[in-house]
């Protein structure tokens, strides 16, 4: 079965401490990966996918085909970092299949 | 910049109501997507449509219908709207052109069915 799996419902972390955001994924073929993030009052957009393998904003995701894993990480949470995050795989013929979503709390 | 437009922020219906969700992208996208945003349930596609004309059920299409006339406008059709359905209603386009799967999101129409 294809499907992505992120087991925070919300997280909360301090100002400057590491975030690390957990997405696991099941999927039988080669799997394309992508984080999505949404800031409140704004739309859903890509934050980064594991084919171009880039940092944005400080955060960081690789993918880990043995653990079926895409964790997303950042080493100093920032508020501006609050916001809710989808992890997303593209399953080919045109379908994306996302997670549940962490809602990301930095605290001043 | 890739622009995907839903025609409300906010609508209020009553139960019973015919409901309509309009969504245009400006990118000359392919694909588009319905999905429904829920608190704890994240992201599930209603419908999409890889061309015009053409539409796929997704994983929650009961309740919901589809329009694909013209290549950038999608629509969404509650046949009768039921308090069920409130929820925030994302529409996304994306192109199958290259390699880029990139998905792009409206910004969002919030129903709420009274």
């Amino acid at each position: 079965a294809q499907r992505v799996t992120q087991p925070e419902k919300l997280l909360s972390v301090f100002k400057g401490a590491p975030v690390e955001l957990k997405c696991n994924y099941s999927y039988s073929g080669s799997p394309e990966l992508f984080w999505y993030v949404q800031y409140s009052r704004q739309r859903l957009q890509l934050l980064l996918r594991h084919i171009s393998r880039e940092s944005i904003k400080g955060f960081t995701a690789d993918l880990n085909k043995g653990e079926t894993s895409f964790h997303l990480k950042k080493p100093f949470a920032q508020e501006e970092d609050s916001a809710m995050y989808y992890c997303a795989l593209f399953a080919g013929t045109y379908k994306y299949i996302f997670g549940t979503g962490t809602r990301l709390k930095v605290l001043a | 910049d890739v622009k995907v437009t839903q025609s409300s922020r906010y609508l209020v219906k009553r139960t019973g109501e015919k409901v309509f969700l309009e969504c245009v992208q400006d990118m000359d996208h392919e694909n588009m997507f319905w999905y429904r945003q829920d608190p704890g349930l994240g992201l599930r596609l209603i419908y999409f449509s890889y061309d015009v004309k053409m539409k796929e059920k997704g994983d929650i299409p009961e309740g919901y219908s589809v329009s694909r006339e013209k290549k950038e406008r999608f629509s969404l059709i509650l046949e009768s709207a039921s308090t069920n359905q409130t929820s925030m209603y994302l529409c996304a386009s994306s192109t199958t052109t290259g390699l880029d799967t990139e998905a792009f999101f409206g910004q969002g129409t919030r129903l709420t069915v009274v």
